[in-house]
């Protein structure tokens, strides 16, 4: 079972805008990790906080994290037709596995 | 590109049939996961390997599924007498020790069960 959420499901915007997308999970994390999907493919790992961080910038990201809330965003600024993909949040604990979230998917329109 | 590699990227398969999927990670890549993800879905833990020690199995992992690494590198995934709801996209991902779990992920093998 997911033990995550992200938030919205879907998001669609145009080129250039900003792109937040939320997530919350249940159990206590060590570290949290975005990753993107594009349709049909592997995931990549694009930003990883650790649960002692509250901000941390990678390009035009910017991830957040609420310890107290169980919860994260990620900001993509600036977005661009190629990150219309899946985001999707993981939270590892004590044990080393990634729990994923059910995913945003994101659309990213011209 | 991960690094990691998924063989084969599709499989088509008979109810009933036995299939077998590969992984083959980098060499610093010590640990090595196995994930499923249904359409719609983040992918689900299955099990993960420390070299080639299996640490951990999900619940989801019933017994017509057993997962290998010889020699702690590639790994196969075997899923015995399929049934439809195994249909599913096939992860794997490598990870190195040192890091902070950051997880490289393979393409995937898309099992479709008919």
């Amino acid at each position: 079972s997911q033990q995550g959420e992200e938030d919205p499901q879907a998001l669609s915007i145009q080129e250039g805008e900003n792109a937040t997308m939320n997530c919350s999970y249940k159990t206590s994390i060590n570290n949290l990790q975005w990753y993107r999907q594009n349709s049909g493919r592997g995931l990549v790992h694009l930003i990883l906080i650790r649960s002692n961080e509250r901000e941390k910038h990678s390009g035009r990201l910017r991830v957040t994290l609420d310890t107290s809330k169980k919860s994260s965003s990620l900001l993509i600024t600036a977005s661009r037709a190629a990150d219309t993909a899946s985001y999707f949040c993981a939270g590892t604990g004590t044990a080393s596995k990634l729990t994923f979230g059910t995913g945003t998917r994101l659309q990213v329109t011209l | 590109d991960t690094g990691v590699s998924q063989d084969p990227r599709h499989k088509i398969t008979k109810r009933g049939q036995n299939v077998t999927f590969r992984c083959d990670p980098i060499s610093e890549h010590n640990r090595l996961y196995w994930y499923r993800q249904t359409l719609g879905q983040g992918p689900e833990f299955l099990t993960y390997f420390q070299n080639e020690a299996q640490l951990e199995k999900s619940r989801l992992l019933s017994d017509r599924f057993s997962a290998e690494r010889p020699k702690g590198s590639f790994s196969t995934l075997e899923i015995q007498r399929t049934e439809q709801g195994d249909s599913a996209m096939y992860l794997c991902a490598g990870v190195r020790t040192s890091g902070y779990n950051e997880q490289f992920f393979g393409p995937g093998t898309r099992l479709t069960v008919l």
